[in-house]
């Protein structure tokens, strides 16, 4: 299995709300990426875990929280978003965090947000 | 930072090669060069990854010059289903996308 799920496909939701994306992986992978995607623009680096431990965290706003419950899930939960926020939400896995031959990023289909 | 230039679009007849360039500059070390695409409002696939030697698989070709500054991602065979943005990707531990070139391949 070399896919990379993502749920929900799209999801809205008012500045209040609290909601979460999850991200799920079978292929055994100990690195796990969210990216985030405006129109038109390349995916940006937003959070990475190693081995279940965030890593990295690319300066993201309070209002995203990562959790990371084992190896094979990855939630990012969303609190007081802006309608700025209102993007392509992508997951990724590898099986590792490093440089190298086998950092190879399979992405899942992404999560559609549109806050109002 | 991206890192990576590419051409911002490129056109490609159907049936011909389509060649994508890259410059990759500050590149040191031993990082590797990956090249992924992606289709409108889809997650990045992965195309094809190298060092330092040229690389071929079933999808593409990858050619890196010899000081490395530069590579080129070849489709021998452009078909309408290759349209996409291609990214070049020069992994310093992590990925970092440039903008692209959106490839479009004409009947």
């Amino acid at each position: 299995d070399t896919e990379v799920t993502q749920t929900p496909k799209h999801l809205v939701m008012g500045m209040t709300n609290k909601k979460s994306l999850k991200c799920e992986q079978h292929m055994g992978h100990r690195a796990m990426y969210w990216y985030k995607q405006k129109a038109k623009k390349p995916p940006e680096l937003m959070f990475v875990y190693s081995y279940e431990k965030l890593s990295i965290n690319e300066s993201v706003p309070s209002r995203f929280s990562p959790e990371c419950p084992n190896s094979s899930l990855l939630n990012l939960h969303l609190h007081a978003l802006q309608p700025e926020d209102s993007a392509l939400y992508l997951c990724a896995s590898s099986q590792e965090a490093t440089s190298g031959p086998y950092n190879e990023q399979f992405f899942g289909p992404g999560t559609r947000l549109t806050v109002l | 930072d991206a890192k990576t230039t590419q051409p911002p679009s490129m056109d490609c007849a159907e049936g011909r090669a389509a060649n994508l360039p890259c410059n990759h500059s500050t590149i040191s070390g031993n990082e590797y060069v990956y090249w992924y695409r992606q289709i409108h409002s889809q997650g990045p696939q992965y195309i094809i990854h190298g060092l330092k030697n040229n690389e071929t698989n079933e999808m593409a070709s990858l050619i890196i010059t010899e000081d490395r500054k530069s590579s080129t991602l070849i489709l021998p065979h452009a078909t309408l289903r290759d349209t996409a943005v291609y990214y070049c990707i020069v992994d310093y531990n992590q990925f970092y996308f440039g903008t692209g070139t959106s490839l479009t391949v004409i009947p």
